[in-house]
């Protein structure tokens, strides 16, 4: 148990539509990442906030955004959903910095039709 | 962050050690060495990390060489419920890199 939870646990959303994903982070930690993880592959980072702040991004689309709300929990937004968007969303949050532990919720299972 | 190496799968017996190899000849003095194992479809578990000095936690020991470019984590006593995919990350942000990890079948 790793105090990261993660809301919906499963989601099936139609081609074009939003959706909205949402994360508590452990208490005290002020940094949450969002990963995608693809059947069969590692996690992808997608983009991480600090203190409400994006503060690193990967080779995601401007259609991936996210939130992080002054009690650190985190919010990750895809808008028009394409089927290739279908995967594990994990978030893992921290206190931020080299040689801290990140710990991951159980991920949103997302499935674009 | 470096890049890691990793053979694709392993087996284990039961009771025994596995020791899981990785290769990371890029590090740089600033970057940590994480392991992190994922159970089907389950979130990544946090395993341990380390600098240069060898660690051990409840679930495992960290084996840093000391030139850095490989590491090798120990799992005392395997137990069915360690099948996983184990991933090794070099960081030196708070940005993980997952690469394909190695597949560990413990098998009784």
């Amino acid at each position: 148990e790793t105090g990261v939870t993660q809301s919906p646990t499963h989601l099936i959303k139609t081609r074009g539509q939003q959706v909205t994903l949402r994360c508590s982070s452990q208490s005290g930690h002020n940094t949450v990442s969002w990963y995608q993880q693809a059947l069969g592959q590692g996690p992808q980072f997608i983009f991480q906030y600090y203190r409400e702040e994006e503060n690193g991004r990967g080779n995601f689309p401007p259609r991936f955004s996210g939130l992080q709300f002054p009690n650190y929990s985190s919010e990750l937004n895809v808008n028009a959903l394409e089927l290739d968007d279908s995967a594990l969303y994990l978030c893992a949050s921290s206190l931020g910095g080299p040689g801290t532990e990140a710990f991951f919720g159980q991920g949103t299972r997302l499935t674009v039709v | 962050d470096a890049k890691t190496t990793q053979p694709p799968s392993m087996d284990c017996a039961e009771g025994r050690a596995a020791n899981l190899p990785c290769n990371h000849s890029t590090i740089s003095g600033n970057e940590y060495v994480y392991w992190y194992r994922q159970i089907h479809s389950q979130g990544p578990q946090y395993i341990i990390h380390g600098l240069k000095n060898n660690e051990t936690n409840e679930m495992a020991s960290l084996i840093i060489t000391e030139d850095r470019k490989s590491s090798t984590l120990i799992l005392p006593h395997a137990t069915l419920r360690d099948t996983a995919v184990y991933y090794c990350i070099v960081r030196a942000t708070d940005k993980l890199i997952f690469g394909t990890g190695t597949r560990l079948q413990v098998f009784p």
